[in-house]
């Protein structure tokens, strides 16, 4: 079955740091990846996606680029502000999986001034 | 344009009740899809809803059902409760199946089982 795996958390960094967060992922098939962010007391809501090998998804300074032959979409931020503070989700889907959406268990970020 | 809408917000239930949770989803969305969302084991799919009709659902036992209105509007119910329910429930809607298609959450019904 699909599975995501991203890094455990809490990641906790100062303002201005680089951010990376790993995810990989085990699918069948060609699937769709996302990021998905959920703010405190929100619900999740998305950050960037890429649909097909090598393409890069970018939003608000953050990046991903789905790498097929690593299974990896990682996240990166050149310059983390205390407003990034977050649980952050990868997710994949794949052809034919409707809303059954696979997401990882979520990696929290806290970014201190 | 309004967002998912869940209901309750937030609810206490005590072991052996049930609880009905409801989502109005974007207008215009025809696909409801539920996640449970719990700190040990983050989200987990519970079941899509199109157009009236259940179209995948996940490893969940029988006492977590739901269905869809002709409006669209969503509802989750889960009977017998047991603590190990206490969870987020997320609601996320979204226009159609396609693979790439953004999921639209709401800000999600906390359960608490006591």
């Amino acid at each position: 079955g699909n599975s995501v795996t991203q890094m455990e958390g809490p990641v906790t960094l100062s303002e201005e740091a680089f951010l990376t967060i790993n995810c990989t992922y085990t699918a069948t098939g060609y699937p769709s990846l996302f990021w998905y962010v959920q703010y405190p007391g929100e619900g999740l809501q998305l950050l960037l996606k890429a649909t097909k090998a090598d393409d890069k998804g970018s939003n608000k300074g953050f990046e991903a680029t789905y790498r097929k032959e690593t299974t990896s979409f990682h996240l990166e931020k050149g310059s983390v502000q205390v407003s990034d503070s977050a649980v952050y989700f990868c997710a994949l889907r794949t052809s034919g999986g409707y809303q059954k959406v696979t997401f990882g268990t979520g990696t929290k970020l806290q970014v201190i001034p | 344009k309004a967002g998912v809408t869940q209901t309750p917000r937030y609810l206490i239930k005590t072991r052996g009740q049930q609880v009905t949770l409801s989502c109005s989803p974007i207008s215009g969305h025809r696909s409801v899809s539920w996640y449970q969302q719990t700190p040990g084991q983050g989200l987990q799919f519970l079941f899509e809803y199109f157009s009236e009709t259940q179209r995948n659902k996940g490893n969940f036992p029988g006492r977590f059902s739901g269905r869809q209105f002709s409006n669209s509007r969503s509802e989750m119910n889960v009977s017998t409760l047991e603590l190990g329910d206490s969870a987020l429930y997320l609601c996320a809607s979204s226009p159609e199946a396609g693979e790439d298609g953004e999921l639209f959450f709401g800000e999600g019904s906390r359960l608490t089982v006591l």
